[in-house]
C-alpha cells in the first residue's frame, strides 16, 4: 500500500494569504497524484488531476506541482471559500487519500 | 450532466447487514467503475474498492475480509456496496464515485475521481 503523508495538518492563515500544503508518498507515483478539497457535509471535490492539472471550474488560484514522492498543492491568495479541508490521493492501483490539511481561518 | 444519487441515511445494530445504493445517470452506466469510499466521523478518506459493472469484477481494500460486496445493476444503472457484520467503527459517511479504469492482469491504472455522490450516514448503534 503506498502511504501518502500530508504536513502541516492545520494551516492557520488570513484571506488574501498564500497557502501552500505538502503531500509525500512512500514510494514514486510519477504524476498519478490528485488534490481534492472538502467542505463540512460536502462530498470532496477534484482540484488538481495528474499532480498539475486544473479540473474543469477551478479557478487558477490553485496550483499543482511536485512528481514522484513530493507533491505541493498552492493556493496563491486564499479566499473566504477556500478554508476547507484538502486531501491528496494516490490512484495506482490501490488509491489510497492522505490524512488531510486543514486550512483554517486565522 | 452526470449524477450519482446514493440511497438514505441508515442506523444499525452491531452484527447487522447494510446496503448503499448508488444510482447513476447522465452517462453510460457500464463505460466507468464505480469506486466506493468512507469517512468516519471527523476522519479522513478511506477507500473500499471498486466494481466494473460491465463485468461484475471487483476489488476490495484488504482491511475489509470478507465483509464488502459490491454489486451492479445494469438495468437500473445502480451499484450496490453491502458491509456485513457490522461494528461500531464502521460508522461512517459512504461515497461512491465514477472513475475511469484501464485495468489488466498487471494492475489498473485509474482515472480521478472527479464524479461522487452525495454520501450516505451509516451509523452502528445498539
Amino acid at each position: 500500500e503506498i502511504v501518502l503523508t500530508q504536513s502541516p495538518a492545520t494551516l492557520s492563515l488570513s484571506p488574501g494569504e498564500r497557502a501552500t500544503l505538502s503531500c509525500r508518498a512512500s514510494q514514486s507515483l510519477s504524476s498519478y497524484l490528485d488534490w481534492y478539497q472538502q467542505k463540512p457535509g460536502q462530498a470532496p471535490r477534484l482540484l488538481i488531476f495528474d499532480a498539475s492539472d486544473r479540473a474543469t471550474g477551478i479557478p487558477a488560484r490553485f496550483s499543482g506541482s511536485g512528481s514522484g514522492t513530493d507533491f505541493t498543492l498552492t493556493i496563491s491568495s486564499l479566499e473566504p471559500e477556500d478554508f476547507a479541508v484538502y486531501y491528496c490521493q494516490q490512484r495506482r492501483n490501490w488509491p489510497t487519500f492522505g490524512g488531510g490539511t486543514k486550512v483554517e481561518i486565522k | 450532466q452526470v449524477q450519482l444519487v446514493q440511497s438514505g441515511a441508515e442506523v444499525k445494530k452491531p452484527g447487522a447487514s447494510v446496503r448503499v445504493s448508488c444510482k447513476a445517470s447522465g452517462y453510460t452506466f457500464t463505460g466507468y467503475y464505480i469506486h466506493w469510499v468512507r469517512q468516519a466521523p471527523g476522519q479522513g478518506l478511506e477507500w473500499m474498492g471498486w466494481i466494473n459493472p460491465h463485468t461484475g469484477g471487483t476489488n476490495y481494500a484488504p482491511r475489509f475480509p470478507g465483509r464488502v460486496t459490491m454489486t451492479g445493476d445494469t438495468s437500473v444503472s445502480t451499484a450496490y456496496m453491502e458491509l456485513n457484520r457490522l461494528r461500531y467503527d464502521d460508522t461512517a459517511v459512504y461515497y461512491c464515485a465514477r472513475v475511469e479504469g484501464d485495468c489488466t492482469n498487471a494492475g489498473c491504472n485509474w482515472g480521478s475521481f472527479e464524479y461522487w455522490g452525495q454520501g450516505t450516514l451509516v451509523t452502528v448503534s445498539s
